[in-house]
Order: C-alpha cells, then structure tokens, then sequence
C-alpha cells in the first residue's frame, strides 16, 4: 500500500524567510511524485510531477525535488500570499485500472508579513 | 482548453435524505474522472474512479455511489445520506493512461445534519 507522509503539519515564517516542506514515500514503483496548493475551500492546484530521483523543478518561488524515498519542496523568499496548504501526492504502479493518487495529510503554510 | 465543473459548492442535507453531485469536463475526450473526499484532519481519500462511460470502480466500502452516465459526467450519489458523509467532495479529472496529474474541480463542501 502506498504511504505519504508530509512534515511539518503547520509552518509559520516570516515573509522573506526561507524554508522546506518534506514529503517522504513508500511506493511500489513510483511513477510519480505530485505536488498541489490548496486555498481554503477550493480544489487543489496542481504545481510539479516528478518522475525520478534527482529531478527538480522550479516555478516562480518554489522548487521541487525528489530522491528515492522524499520530495521537497523549496520556499524561497515567500510573500504572504504563498500562504496556502501544499499537498504531496505520489502514483504508483498498483497494476491495472486509472490508478489514484494518494495524498499526504499536508502542510499548512502561513507566511506572516 | 480543458475545465471541469463541479456544483453545488455548498450543501447542506439531513440525515436520511438523498445526494446527488454532478461533475462535467469539457474540451477533452474519455477522461479517466475521480472522486475524492477531503475530511478535517484527514488527507484526500479516493472514493471512487472511472476510465469510461458505465465503469466504475470503488476504492472503499461506504455510503456512496457513482455513475458515469455520458462521457464527461461524473455523478456521486447516496440513497440516505449519514453524519458521517460530511466532508469537501472534490471531482479530478485526467488525460487516458493516468500518469499525469490530476485536474481537480472546485469542490462542495457537504454538511449533514
């Protein structure tokens, strides 16, 4: 059965102040890593996929990457409205049908002014 | 450009009565279509998913049902809704093959009472 597990649960930073948010996985065969922002209460906002160790990707602030057993994601100089839930999602090869993903719990970033 | 729909965005219903929550896609063809429900404190657990008109495969024993009854509608049903069907229902959808990421609809946040 695949496993996400994400740390920290919450995350409060001051706006400027950099940090990570960890994602680490167990997964029968990864074909591949997710992350989502998620506003509250609308649906989740797709960011990166990751497909293999040692692969990263960036998007404005953020940037993504993945080993065999984590992802993290990379906060660099936020500003308040980085001020979301992040979700981390991976999808393995569980063997027929449209395979779900399967999300960790999530972190909750605030990012104070 | 692909969008997905997703109504009503709020609902609140009594114990014992009847749900029913509609999902549309447009601008693509044989969607792989999700439910997923998001509880309070919980993560995004897969209800339910779909890979064409009539198919439908359940993830988890419940209250609930789905029916795929045209191409890009996705319907989430119950015939007497509990207390504990209460959460934020999210609909996704995906290109065929299932290894992209999900595009998720807005949500409806359902409140029994």
């Amino acid at each position: 059965e695949d496993q996400v597990t994400q740390s920290p649960e919450a995350l409060r930073l001051q706006e400027g102040e950099s940090s990570s948010l960890n994602c680490s996985y167990t997964v029968s065969g990864l074909r591949g890593l997710f992350w989502y922002r998620q506003d509250p209460g609308k649906g989740p906002e797709f960011l990166f996929t990751l497909y293999s160790a040692g692969e990263e990707k960036e998007k404005e602030r953020l940037k993504a990457t993945l080993t065999k057993k984590e992802s993290f994601l990379h906060i660099t100089a936020p500003k308040p409205e980085d001020s979301a839930t992040y979700l981390c999602a991976v999808q393995g090869y569980s063997g027929g049908g449209a395979d779900g993903l399967t999300f960790g719990k999530g972190t909750h970033l605030i990012i104070q002014p | 450009s692909q969008t997905i729909h997703q109504w009503p965005a709020t609902l609140v219903q009594p114990v014992g009565s009847p749900l029913s929550l509609e999902c549309t896609v447009e601008g693509t063809s044989n969607p792989n279509l999700y439910w997923y429900r998001q509880a309070a404190g919980r993560g995004l657990q897969l209800l339910f998913y779909s890979v064409g008109i009539g198919q439908i495969s359940s993830e988890v024993p419940q209250n609930l049902s789905a029916s795929r009854p045209q191409d890009r509608q996705f319907i989430l049903s119950s015939k007497k809704l509990l207390l504990s069907d209460s959460g934020f229902y999210l609909c996704a959808w995906s290109p065929p093959g299932g290894y992209y990421g999900y595009t998720f609809g807005s949500g409806t946040r359902l409140t029994v009472v």
